[in-house]
């Protein structure tokens, strides 16, 4: 079957480093994905990792390790506006299926 | 330039009623899908596009939804018989093409109310 698992919810202070891990088991794999969601808004793309490692763009990185089926997103210097849910996407390898976990809602406090 | 559009952004039907919902994915985007979105959880897979054809249906949870893009551009996604577990939000999403890194531009979502 497909599965992707996150944290349900995180709590991180404004101008910290928060790590949002996924772990996923998945028929195929043809990339991994993180998308923020803001309530009531549509996903935003952040991130793509089909190789293992790590993939830097600004205050976000994401890492993917293939072999551990595991991924995360790290934002870093946290401001109020990243209160978000983070969501984890995989794209299977048999077509356009594109799987998503049930995403992080993370909360910044001042 | 726009962006992903759908419409309408709500629609209240009653049970056993029949919807169409509507996106205009961003022009020249070859690729589109279709998810529907509950409270909480992630987006779900319905189906995706790539041109005029549905690449991969596999998503369809039953016969009731179906789904057509005829141009290869605006999409309707057509709900028979509606059910009250089919309330949910449902979110267009197209890319240039279908694979590699091309990211997903979702649009704003329809929210279906099945009374």
């Amino acid at each position: 079957g497909q599965n992707i698992d996150q944290p349900t919810e995180m709590t991180a202070t404004e101008g910290a480093i928060v790590q949002i891990n996924c772990t996923y088991q998945t028929s195929g794999f043809n990339g991994l994905f993180w998308y923020q969601q803001h309530a009531g808004e549509a996903p935003t793309f952040l991130s793509y990792n089909v190789l293992d490692g790590l993939e830097e763009k600004g205050r976000f990185s994401s890492f993917l390790s293939r072999s551990k089926g595991y991924s995360y997103l790290l934002l870093k210097e946290l401001q109020m506006k990243d209160s978000a849910s983070y969501l984890c996407a995989v794209r299977d390898n048999y077509g356009q299926n594109f799987v998503f976990g049930p995403g992080t809602r993370l909360s910044v406090l001042p | 330039g726009a962006g992903v559009s759908q419409t309408p952004s709500n629609k209240v039907t009653e049970k056993g009623k029949y919807v169409e919902l509507r996106c205009d994915p961003i022009s020249g985007h070859t690729a589109l899908y279709w998810y529907r979105q509950s409270l909480g959880q992630g987006p779900e897979f319905l189906i995706y596009f790539q041109g005029t054809g549905a690449a991969d249906d596999s998503g369809l949870p039953n016969d009731r939804f179906f789904a057509v893009r005829p141009e290869g551009s605006v999409s309707t996604l057509k709900i028979q018989r509606t059910e009250r577990g089919d309330s949910a939000v449902y979110l267009c999403a197209s890319s240039l093409t279908g694979g590699g890194s091309n990211e997903q531009f979702f649009g704003p979502g329809t929210r279906l109310t099945v009374l």
